[in-house]
């Protein structure tokens, strides 16, 4: 069974930038996973960031860019706030009707 | 604008049977495919199932095969999952999520099934 891999936990400096990545236990991500990003903060319901890869969802900040980084799926964050502390999921479409999320990670802005 | 608006969630003995109802608003819910997505307590998010937007095509996880069924009726806006033989490991928020091009696009605010003895 394949397994969609995040990173546990990532810490970024206030204002910095920082790079979440989402992978494959075997075999490499490409734009026909169609990857999407999503960003959860405690207690609340998820909040889409990204889908297809790039494409931002409505009311995203453009310091909120998706792609593809060598054999993986990459949220990128850029001058990061306070509130961007949260939990972060990436989701990739396996195909014939099943899509699978990755564990998580845990972004520490400190 | 878009809201989805998940009832139905309780508290219910192992095998037993709960319907999770989704009132959907501000968009042609009749164009849409639409999914399911569980978080169990402290846990991360799960896809569960998906129906296109005229519910000729359904897809499930493989652990809630043969035990739930995903439904709408366009007339009323409405997505369904009716949920069967439940067990522990079912107890989770659930979310009902409007699709788009293979992700998921706006979120309900969840309800909670807790199955318990």
């Amino acid at each position: 069974q394949t397994v969609v891999t995040q990173e546990p936990s990532f810490s970024v400096s206030p204002g910095g930038t920082v790079t979440l990545t989402c992978g494959l236990s075997s075999g490499s991500v490409s734009t026909s996973y169609y990857p999407s990003w999503y960003q959860q903060t405690p207690g609340q319901a998820p909040r889409t960031l990204i889908y297809t890869t790039t494409t931002r969802s409505s009311g995203v900040p453009d310091r909120f860019s998706g792609s593809i980084l060598g054999n993986k799926a990459a949220l990128t964050i850029t001058g990061a706030q306070a509130d961007d502390e949260c939990d972060y999921y990436c989701v990739l479409y396996m195909g014939r009707g099943t899509w699978v999320f990755g564990g998580g990670t845990k972004l520490t802005v400190l | 604008q878009v809201q989805l608006v998940e009832s139905g969630g309780g508290v219910v003995q192992p095998g037993g049977s709960l319907r999770l109802s989704c009132a959907a608003s501000g968009f042609t819910f009749s164009n849409y495919g639409m999914h399911w997505v569980r978080q169990a307590p402290g846990k991360g998010l799960e896809w569960v199932t998906f129906t296109r937007y005229d519910g000729s095509t359904k897809y499930y996880v493989d652990s809630v095969k043969g035990r739930f069924t995903i439904s709408r009726d366009n007339s009323k806006n409405t997505l369904y999952l009716q949920m069967n033989t439940l067990r522990a490991e079912d107890t989770a928020v659930y979310y009902c999520v409007k699709d788009v091009a293979w992700a998921f696009d706006v979120w309900g605010q969840g309800t909670v099934v807790t199955v318990s003895s």
